[in-house]
């Protein structure tokens, strides 16, 4: 069965230094891949996705993220975390199949140390 | 344009009594999810309508229903309430199916059952 992982349910950065959120998917073929946050008081956001095409891409907030097929991985990264950036991290994986169910990772809590 | 609108934001019931929560999606959007998201189980896909249809259905009792409707605004229902359901329930809106198109989400409603 298709599965995402995201291992790590916490996550604590010093501000200024660099991030990566992992996730971790099982699924046949070439995914549809998000990475979704959620602040604070707010709504869930895309911060970016990835389709086909250059396996690393750019998303809102100074994020990116890499797509890495031979490690179904698909893991998002900063080069230096701001206080704002202090939210949950979602990791999703779809389909283009119409009937297919988006699965969804448990969520990696990012905590910033001033 | 408007985003996402769920109501009521904020609902307390008591154990055996229904509920139904309203979402309605942002213009021009078809497809319209339903999560549940509690403390450490991140978010939970309940079902997916596209164009009145229930397209796919996640693993909750049958106590959990929705529908669509011509305009797309979707509600949910939940009867014979138990406390495990005391949850922040999220809708979001795709303009085709959510497995490979950006959600938008709605700012939830948050369900407190005693």
């Amino acid at each position: 069965a298709q599965s995402v992982t995201q291992p790590d349910i916490h996550i604590t950065v010093s501000e200024g230094a660099s991030l990566e959120l992992r996730c971790n998917y099982s699924y046949g073929a070439t995914p549809y891949l998000f990475w979704y946050v959620q602040s604070p008081g707010q709504g869930l956001q895309l911060l970016l996705k990835y389709f086909s095409g250059d396996t690393l891409v750019q998303g809102i907030k100074g994020f990116e993220a890499e797509f890495k097929r031979s490690q179904s991985s698909f893991n998002l990264r900063k080069p230096s975390v701001h206080w704002s950036d202090a939210a949950e991290y979602f990791c999703a994986v779809g389909a283009g199949d119409s009937n297919y169910q988006l699965i969804w990772g448990a969520g990696t809590k990012l905590i910033i140390k001033p | 344009k408007a985003g996402v609108t769920q109501t009521p934001r904020y609902l307390i019931k008591t154990r055996g009594q229904q509920v139904t929560l309203s979402c309605s999606p942002i213009s021009g959007h078809r497809s319209v999810s339903w999560y549940q998201q509690t403390p450490g189980q991140g978010l939970q896909f309940l079902f997916e309508y596209f164009s009145e249809t229930q397209r796919n259905k996640g693993n909750f009792p049958g106590r959990f229903s929705g529908r669509q409707f011509s305009n797309s605004r979707s509600e949910m229902n939940v009867s014979t309430l138990e406390l495990g359901d005391s949850a922040l329930y999220l809708c979001a809106s795709s303009l085709e199916q959510s497995s490979y198109n950006e959600q938008f989400f709605g700012p939830g409603t948050r369900l407190t059952v005693l």
